[in-house]
């Protein structure tokens, strides 16, 4: 199975920040990642999938990078509403389709 | 608007059984491969099970293989997780999920809010 790393579990930022979050697959998947933002008591939202393409309605503050076994999420001027926890997850050639363990970004 | 909205969980004994429930609406049912994803309470998310359009496809998680099974009612626009032999590691929030494409094998684009499971004696 393949395994995903993410990095680092939690952080603290603030409005307007610049915030990385990093995921390391244990094996290459191409660009097969997506990235979930999940936000307490509610269900998990994609991001962006295949490694760089956002989501429908995901602001543009959103990007999404990497190819091979090391991928990063970035929001560019962190909002209120971006206070929340990020998966990583692969789609690459046949399941489980494993997630990473999440990245709390925290105020 | 794309809705899926579970069902069938609550309290059950170990070695039980439960049968959830997805009912979708808002997108052609039938375009789509489904899944089960479940969280247990303060975890990270795990993929269960996965099925094709057409019900020609299934995947399990190596922990619920042979217990769990997913199925589909493209007649009804409704998934079902049949879960057997229940354990304690089973207790988590269990989310319907619509896939991108049809074969299981695309992002997970749309969540429902879930259905609780609580496994315990």
């Amino acid at each position: 199975d393949i395994q995903m790393t993410q990095s680092p579990s939690s952080l603290s930022a603030s409005a307007g920040d610049r915030v990385t979050i990093t995921c390391r697959a244990s094996q290459s998947v191409l660009t097969h990642v997506n990235w979930y933002q999940q936000k307490p008591g509610k269900a998990p939202k994609l991001l962006i999938f295949a490694g760089s393409n956002l989501q429908s309605g995901v602001p543009s503050r959103f990007s999404g990078s990497g190819s091979g076994r090391d991928f990063t999420l970035t929001i560019s001027g962190l909002q209120p509403e971006d206070f929340a926890t990020y998966f990583c997850q692969h789609f690459y050639n046949s399941p489980p389709w494993t997630f990473g363990q999440g990245t709390k970004v925290e105020l | 608007e794309v809705q899926l909205v579970e069902s069938g969980g609550g309290l059950v004994q170990p070695g039980r059984s439960l049968r959830l429930s997805c009912a979708a609406s808002g997108f052609t049912f039938d375009d789509h491969a489904l899944h089960w994803v479940r969280q247990a309470p303060g975890k990270g998310l795990e993929w269960v099970a996965g099925i094709s359009w057409n019900s020609a496809y299934t995947d399990y998680a190596e922990s619920v293989k042979g217990r769990f099974t997913i199925s589909r009612d493209n007649a009804k626009n409704s998934l079902y997780l049949e879960m057997n032999t229940l354990r304690t590691e089973d207790t988590a929030l269990y989310y319907c999920v619509k896939d991108r494409g049809s074969s299981a094998f695309s992002p997970f684009e749309d969540w429902g809010q879930g259905t609780l499971v609580t496994v315990s004696s």
